[in-house]
């Protein structure tokens, strides 16, 4: 069965850490990417990768960036952690290339910012 | 832009109530839809999804959905829904020029009581 695994279900951080969110994938598939999830907003876009080192910003950025060194890992790291970035985060996996074909989730790591 | 609106956002039914839930998007160029589920505790995953041919398009556990093109409108349906069915639903299409990006709807809690 395919998977997409992040790392940690639930973290607790502390206000100004640096904290790194792990997604990696076993598809082999070259479009990744990191949403939030906060009730009543739905999934909001953070970034976005098409393939190794490549890296495009979401709709929600500011205070994110991303990491792809490997084409299955696609890791999203929080410079300095606030409160206001206590949320679910979701990474998902596409393969492109015959029209969308939805998204593979992984299970969500839920970040809570002390 | 693309965007995409669920009117519903918390829907409460007793089991074996028909279940219809709203989805309206902007256009943008060829339309692709898609419908997620996410039940307690588990990761998103498709219920169906829709890309051209026939506007019924019928997913998992009896799912359907209708894409009326006239109506910007793509409503999830269930004849008669289950307590498993309690989940939060997401509807989504495809940020209009790009394959990979998918933009989501704020979501819907149904909550279906035994």
């Amino acid at each position: 069965d395919v998977k997409v695994t992040q790392s940690s279900r639930y973290l607790v951080k502390r206000t100004g850490e640096k904290v790194f969110l792990e997604c990696v994938q076993d598809m082999d598939h070259e479009n990744m990417f990191w949403y939030r999830q906060d009730p009543g907003l739905g999934l909001r876009l953070i970034y976005f990768s098409y393939d190794v080192k490549m890296k495009e910003k979401g709709d929600i950025p500011e205070g994110y960036s991303v990491s792809r060194e490997k084409k299955e890992r696609f890791s999203l790291i929080l410079e300095s952690a606030s409160t206001n970035q206590t949320s679910m985060y979701l990474c998902a996996s596409e393969s492109p290339g015959q029209g969308p074909n939805g998204y593979t989730f992984g299970s969500g790591t839920r970040l809570t910012v002390v | 832009a693309q965007s995409v609106s669920q009117h519903n956002h918390h829907v409460i039914l007793s089991e074996a109530a028909s279940l219809e839930l709203g989805c309206n998007y902007s256009y943008g160029g060829t339309v692709n839809l898609f419908w997620y589920v996410q039940y307690p505790g588990q990761h998103l995953q498709l219920l169906l999804k829709y890309f051209s041919g026939d506007p019924l398009v019928k997913g998992i556990k009896g799912f359907e959905a209708e894409f009326i093109k006239s109506k910007f409108s793509f409503n999830l349906r269930k004849p008669s829904v289950q307590w498993s069915d309690t989940a939060e639903y997401f509807c989504a299409v495809p940020v209009s020029g790009n394959t990979g990006k998918l933009i989501f709807g704020q979501g819907t809690t149904l909550q279906v009581k035994p």
